[in-house]
């Protein structure tokens, strides 16, 4: 049972680099999102999808970009690397969102801007 | 401004001892979560509640959700080292089924 699988674990980048962090899951799920989650914040949401090709934006998603062509991957883009962007970055994955079903949490992507 | 206030910040407790922790939110809420991260490593879920008076309880951990007053409370009874972590409420708020997270209370479990 793989459940949501994000790659990579760790990452450093330079800052102006851009980067795809992955994430995918094998239960079918329809609903998806990614999470930052940075010292003294909690999670914060990023982007979120209710399905394929049907994205939508969170409380941070500037310098960000998504896209869910299938239902089992939502890739998340870094288009050019800030040391802001320093942060543990979560992607889950349910099957209608947060009102009726538990989010399954990835293991996470720490990722380092110098 | 932050929809899911969670208090205390963090709590020092000796093993054994009862405790409790809060999530407060200022939105009506359509369905309150609690989960359980341990340093470095991924969310664990603990339970979910969507009915205002519902109580769930897994092993030690009991959890209630007070509608009027938009608030859910997690109980420990008789801590244990293997409850130090970090826990994290999350809520549905609105219509569009986002889950939005709380900032976290760290919990310490002194032997």
């Amino acid at each position: 049972n793989a459940g949501v699988t994000q790659t990579p674990k760790f990452q450093v980048l330079k800052t102006g680099q851009s980067m795809t962090l992955q994430c995918a899951q094998d239960m079918n799920h329809e609903y998806m999102s990614w999470y930052r989650q940075d010292p003294g914040m909690g999670l914060r949401l990023i982007h979120y999808s209710v399905g394929a090709g049907i994205t939508d934006q969170g409380e941070v998603p500037n310098g960000y970009n998504v896209s869910r062509s299938t239902t089992e991957d939502f890739p998340l883009r870094l288009l050019s690397a800030a040391p802001s962007q320093t942060s543990v970055y979560f992607c889950a994955s349910s099957y209608s969102g947060g009102r009726y079903q538990p989010q399954h949490f990835g293991d996470g992507t720490r990722l380092s801007i110098l | 401004s932050q929809e899911l206030e969670q208090s205390p910040q963090s709590l020092i407790v000796q093993e054994g001892k009862n405790l409790t922790i809060n999530c407060t939110s200022s939105k009506t809420l359509y369905g309150l979560y609690w989960y359980k991260q341990k340093y470095g490593e991924g969310l664990i879920f603990l339970m979910m509640l969507q009915k205002g008076g519902e109580e769930k309880s897994h092993e030690k951990i009991t959890a209630k959700l007070d509608e009027k007053k938009q608030q859910s409370s997690l109980h420990i009874t008789a801590s244990q080292p293997s409850h130090a972590g970090i826990y994290l409420c999350g809520a549905v708020t609105g219509a569009n089924s986002k889950l939005t997270f709380g900032k976290g209370i760290t919990l310490s479990v002194r032997p």
